[in-house]
């Protein structure tokens, strides 16, 4: 089974400011790699699929990065509407399909 | 526009069991394979298992092995999932997902249902 491990835990940045999350998997997922992002309250919402694809309507800000074991999610200039909590999947191999823990976004 | 909407939040019993639905629209339901993800209270996404509606094929986690049954209802393009022998650790949030390749599974996850909250209490 592949173990995702996302880091920080926790980020506080402010708004206007750059967020960059990691995501690191056990063994190499090539570039099969998506992240989500979770709002309280709300079902996760795809962002970003393939390591670097971003998916229909998210606005650019959001990007991806990162292939084999090593990934990053980059928000560029964050928004109020960007507090959330992240999560990385792989689905390269499966079963089972593997979320890391997720990264808190806080406000600074 | 593509839909999954769930069945409404439940209160259960130790030991019962509870079945939640996953109504589809907007796709042609056999085409793609579901997910069921659990969501603890402030906790993280575990995948579950999932079902081919075109076979009603199945594939569990480990962990919820023998204690979950995944089906789809092809006449009214609804997912179900059965979790049994229920105990307090099973408190947690329950989505469903569709998976995006078609007639396969191995994708990333897209869209998913609002969520059923299961409270496991005596």
């Amino acid at each position: 089974e592949i173990v995702m491990t996302q880091s920080p835990a926790t980020l506080s940045v402010s708004p206007g400011e750059r967020a960059t999350l990691s995501c690191r998997a056990s063994q190499s997922v090539s570039s099969n790699l998506a992240w989500y992002q979770q709002k309280p309250g709300q079902a996760p919402r795809l962002l970003i699929y393939g390591a670097s694809t971003r998916a229909t309507g998210i606005p650019a800000r959001f990007s991806g990065s990162g292939s084999g074991t090593e990934f990053t999610l980059t928000i560029s200039s964050l928004q109020s509407e960007d507090f959330a909590v992240y999560y990385c999947q792989q689905y390269n191999n499966w079963p089972p399909w593997s979320f890391g823990q997720g990264t808190k976004l806080e406000i600074k | 526009e593509v839909q999954l909407v769930q069945s409404g939040a439940e209160v259960k019993k130790p030991g019962a069991t509870v079945k939640i639905s996953c109504k589809v629209s907007g796709y042609t339901f056999t085409d793609y394979y579901m997910h069921w993800v659990q969501q603890a209270p402030g906790k993280g996404l575990e995948w579950m298992g999932l079902v081919d509606p075109e076979d009603g094929e199945t594939i569990y986690a480990e962990k919820f092995q023998g204690r979950v049954t995944i089906t789809a209802d092809t006449s009214t393009d609804t997912a179900y999932m059965e979790l049994s022998s229920l105990r307090s650790e099973d408190t947690a949030v329950y989505y469903c997902a569709t998976d995006v390749w078609r007639d396969s599974p191995g994708g990333w996850f897209d869209p998913w249902g609002q969520g059923t909250l299961v409270t496991v209490s005596s």
